[in-house]
């Protein structure tokens, strides 16, 4: 157990919907990323926060918006749902945004639009 | 901007024998460099990481890498692969003043008994 927590484990949705996943860091990391795991884009860095700042944005669609709150807990939240954004999303945490420490993963979302 | 490179999508080894997952990277400067393996279904587990010093890195679950500062490389080995080392490898990098931690594309690995 990593000790980062996601909810929830599967969703399934239509299209044009929308989802929130969640995500709950390690106790004392400030840092969250939020990953896109799928079959043929492999693992895409999406966007990473720390103490509740933007700090580092990649591959995130507009459709895709994301948070840290003040309790460093964090949301990613996923608009006008398409087929493709089927995938499974990982959040990782990591006590700095910087340096060598590592980023430790949760288990994932594994997201189902139909 | 930076990228990892996995030229391996498979590697496939007897139990036993040694076994090497490849990674090169393309970051200016000195990064910071991660080995992950992923089991089905589960979340990224950390095995490694190179900071600086001794080029050979010692990890979990007997594994280690090289890092090689000439080709840019950062190769995951173990000497006596199990079938339980079965899994997806992704090596990663940091950029020494930079948040951006990326992946690469992953390595298969199937030990066979």
């Amino acid at each position: 157990d990593s000790g980062v927590t996601q909810t929830p484990k599967h969703l399934i949705t239509a299209t044009g919907q929308r989802v929130t996943l969640r995500c709950s860091p390690r106790s004392g990391d400030l840092s969250v990323y939020w990953y896109q795991q799928s079959l043929d884009q492999g693992l895409q860095f999406l966007i990473q926060y720390y103490n509740g700042e933007e700090r580092a944005k990649g591959n995130i669609l507009e459709r895709f918006s994301a948070q840290q709150f003040p309790d460093l807990h964090s949301e990613l939240n996923l608009s006008s749902l398409e087929l493709g954004d089927s995938a499974l999303y990982f959040c990782a945490s990591s006590v700095e945004a910087l340096g060598d420490t590592e980023a430790f993963f949760g288990q994932g979302t594994r997201l189902t639009v139909v | 901007a930076q990228s990892v490179a996995q030229p391996e999508d498979q590697v496939n080894v007897a139990e036993g024998n040694p076994l090497t997952v490849k990674c090169t990277y393309s970051v200016s400067g000195n990064p910071y460099l991660f080995w992950y393996v992923q089991y089905p279904n589960r979340g990224l587990q950390f095995l490694l990481k190179y900071i600086t010093g001794d080029n050979l890195v010692k990890g979990s679950y007997g594994f280690e890498a090289e890092f090689n500062k000439s080709q840019t490389s950062f190769h995951l080995k173990k000497p006596s692969a199990l079938v339980s080392d079965s899994a997806l490898y992704f090596c990663a990098v940091r950029p020494r003043y930079d948040y951006k931690l990326s992946f690469g594309a992953g390595t298969t690995v199937t030990v066979r008994a």
